[in-house]
């Protein structure tokens, strides 16, 4: 298996435009997570899903970001509009119920 | 509410000594306690992992100490090397769900 896989590995971006987050679990896994990381924070949970539904969303920091899950292989992380204070490292996990987390390598974002 | 906390922040270690790092937790619903290895530039990877039936356990350098009743476990790097410099998380989960993590320790270990 090649692990979750994240894309893009780097985003620059203006403020205000929309940023889309991609990431691919690794087949069987039944949980999928977002997490930020910063300097400042640390690991943020932003959401999970369990089997492609959205459990909890509490971390998600407003209505400018969402996130889906349309099947058990994909999911996306959008921020609409972006701002600066966004810039951060996004990961996606992915784990099957009882064990550790499987980390993808992140999306290091940037906006200016 | 912190649920993990995670001690220290920050420690250096010589080649060849050993590397400590504590948490404690709150919740008694907990019933899986992993820790995971960070390297710059990577998301953080499994290291190790416990479940509270047992109060040990280890793999090759890596052990951790679980101690039920005083809701604390913590990891041992034996033989610490230069290699092992990395920030460490420690983390706590039910069976099914999220977990909540530590804030990290960043350990150095100096040749």
């Amino acid at each position: 298996d090649a692990g979750v896989i994240q894309s893009p590995r780097h985003e620059v971006t203006e403020m205000g435009q929309e940023v889309t987050l991609r990431c691919k679990p690794i087949s069987g896994h039944d949980y999928l997570f977002w997490y930020r990381q910063t300097m400042m924070r640390g690991l943020e949970l932003l959401i999970y899903f369990n089997n492609n539904v959205p459990i909890d969303d509490s971390g998600m920091p407003e209505d400018r970001f969402s996130a889906k899950m349309p099947n058990a292989s994909f999911s996306t992380l959008k921020i609409q509009p972006s701002e600066p204070r966004d810039s951060a490292v996004y990961f996606c996990a992915s784990s099957s119920a009882g064990w550790g987390y499987t980390f993808g390598s992140g999306t290091r974002l940037t906006v200016v | 509410q912190q649920q993990v906390k995670q001690s220290p922040q920050s420690l250096i270690v010589q080649k060849g000594g050993i590397s400590i790092i504590n948490c404690a937790y709150e919740n008694t619903a907990f019933d899986y306690f992993p820790w995971y290895q960070q390297f710059p530039g990577k998301g953080p990877a499994l290291l190790i992992a416990i479940r509270p039936d047992v109060s040990e356990k280890k793999e090759g350098r890596f052990t951790i100490s679980f101690n039920k009743s005083a809701k604390q476990f913590s990891l041992h790097i034996m033989d610490s090397q230069p290699g092992d410099s990395a920030t460490y998380f420690c983390a706590a989960s039910r069976s099914a769900g999220k977990s909540t993590f530590g804030d990290g320790t960043t350990l150095t270990v100096k040749p």
